[in-house]
């Protein structure tokens, strides 16, 4: 079975620009949760969605926005890139939203600004 | 808010030692508790978790104990493996906080031939 995927793997871009994440939950996951590791530090929450729905966002401004599709995948979306953004974008699935329940993430998505 | 403190790294051990990585807590609400590995590389692999004061989560040698009453979850394993060398996170869940996890800072384990 596939496990979380994520694309692309590695990415660079300017800043300004904007950049679209993309990941795939594992079958019959119908939650995805991003998060934000940069170098040397625990990754930060951003989003999560369950059943296409916004559940939670984490403390990041409006140039991050996410959305979730009727297959359960996700994207996310960042605008205006600044240097600050280069980091790991993990995401993460998960079969409902509930205590206990553990998430399984994919491999991420390296993102470098220059 | 919630938050999770662990030791800083790195942590160097040799073959076959015994390995203890602290973390602490605090948190609204009565959390769920997680260790997570990351190899060179790769993304978060759960390793553990513990969903109620006193469990005990277990898995590859590794366990860690759910203490309420000291707010922590360290992480132990009686002989590391070369195999061990990772960045372990420890991490706390609250339905208070939307179901995210919120993450320690990692500490990286470094086990020598």
């Amino acid at each position: 079975d596939a496990g979380v995927t994520q694309s692309p793997t590695h990415l660079i871009k300017t800043r300004g620009q904007h950049v679209t994440l993309r990941c795939s939950p594992i079958s019959g996951h119908k939650s995805v949760s991003w998060y934000q590791q940069v170098l040397g530090q625990g990754p930060q929450f951003i989003f999560q969605y369950y059943e296409k729905e916004e559940r939670g966002r984490g403390n990041f401004p409006d140039r991050f926005s996410a959305r979730q599709f009727p297959n359960y995948s996700s994207e996310l979306n960042v605008n205006a890139l600044l240097l600050g953004d280069s980091a790991l974008y993990l995401c993460a699935s998960a079969l409902s939203i509930g205590e206990g329940l553990g998430y399984t993430f994919g491999s991420g998505t390296r993102l470098t600004i220059v | 808010g919630d938050s999770v403190t662990q030791m800083e790294g790195p942590v160097t051990l040799s073959e076959e030692a015994f390995l203890t990585i602290n973390c602490t807590y605090t948190a609204t609400g009565y959390p769920s508790l997680f260790w997570y590995v990351q190899y060179p590389g790769e993304g978060l692999q759960l390793l553990l978790k513990a969903t109620k004061a006193d469990d005990k989560g277990s898995n590859k040698g590794f366990e860690a104990t759910y203490r309420k009453e000291t707010t922590s979850f360290h992480l132990e394993k009686g002989s590391v493996q070369v195999s061990d060398s990772a960045v372990y996170f420890c991490a706390l869940r609250t339905n208070n906080a939307g179901n995210m996890l919120t993450f320690g800072g990692g500490t990286r384990l470094m086990v020598k031939p």
